[in-house]
């Protein structure tokens, strides 16, 4: 079973508005991790966020954590068509390994 | 830096028959892993290897065999391809066992027909 779930599932939005992505989560963590997709390619390591900590910043991009909720998200800021691509979460649950959600799904129109 | 290097890009097989997916890294990580990627489904992990001489099940381990050869590669082998195993295949790795953030390669697609 999945550990992460993004929502929502597909995001459209014009260039230069901001875009958020969220991500829940079923157990305690040590840390949580963004990726991102671009179609027929592998994953690229944007944040990683530890249990921790709260907020994150890394250049237009901006991640939370709230353990309390087992919730994440993830703000692109003035978001460009370069940014379309797929975004996923993955948390590391104390057993050495990451387990990633579904994903979402960002088309970013000019 | 290459990172992580996959072979092959594409494969197609008959179904029966056996292959095995290449990877690898050139970063002197310790951990491997190998995923496979499913529309609707995210990633899955199959195998990984949290250092040199160590291999465990993933969640869907069923149907595969992993290797690790030494520090840098980590080969993932089909013995018997069946059309459920469809996929993309992407190879990563990390310094620190899930506690750092993974390096990917490109993938494998592989069909099995």
């Amino acid at each position: 079973s999945q550990q992460g779930e993004e929502d929502p599932q597909a995001l459209s939005i014009q260039e230069g508005e901001n875009a958020t992505m969220n991500c829940s989560y079923k157990t305690s963590i040590n840390n949580l991790q963004w990726y991102r997709q671009n179609s027929g390619r592998g994953l690229v390591h944007l944040i990683l966020i530890r249990s921790n900590e709260r907020e994150k910043h890394s250049g237009r991009l901006r991640v939370t954590l709230d353990t309390s909720k087992k919730s994440s998200s993830l703000l692109i800021t003035a978001s460009r068509a370069a940014d379309t691509a797929s975004y996923f979460c993955a948390t590391d649950t104390h057993t050495d390994k990451l387990i990633f959600g579904t994903g979402t799904r960002l088309q970013v129109f000019p | 830096n290459a990172g992580v290097t996959q072979t092959p890009k594409f494969q197609v097989l008959k179904t029966g028959q056996s292959m095995t997916l290449q990877c690898a890294q050139d970063m002197n990580h310790n951990s491997m892993y190998w995923y496979r990627q499913d529309p609707g489904m995210g990633l899955r992990l199959i195998y990984y290897s949290a250092s040199e001489g160590t291999t465990d099940k993933g969640e869907v381990p069923n149907g595969y065999n992993v290797s690790r050869l030494n520090k840098r590669e980590f080969s993932l082998r089909l013995e018997s391809a069946a059309p459920s195993q469809t996929s993309v295949y992407f190879c990563a790795s990390s310094v620190l066992q899930g506690g750092d953030g993974y390096t990917f390669g490109s993938g494998t697609r592989l069909t099995v027909v």
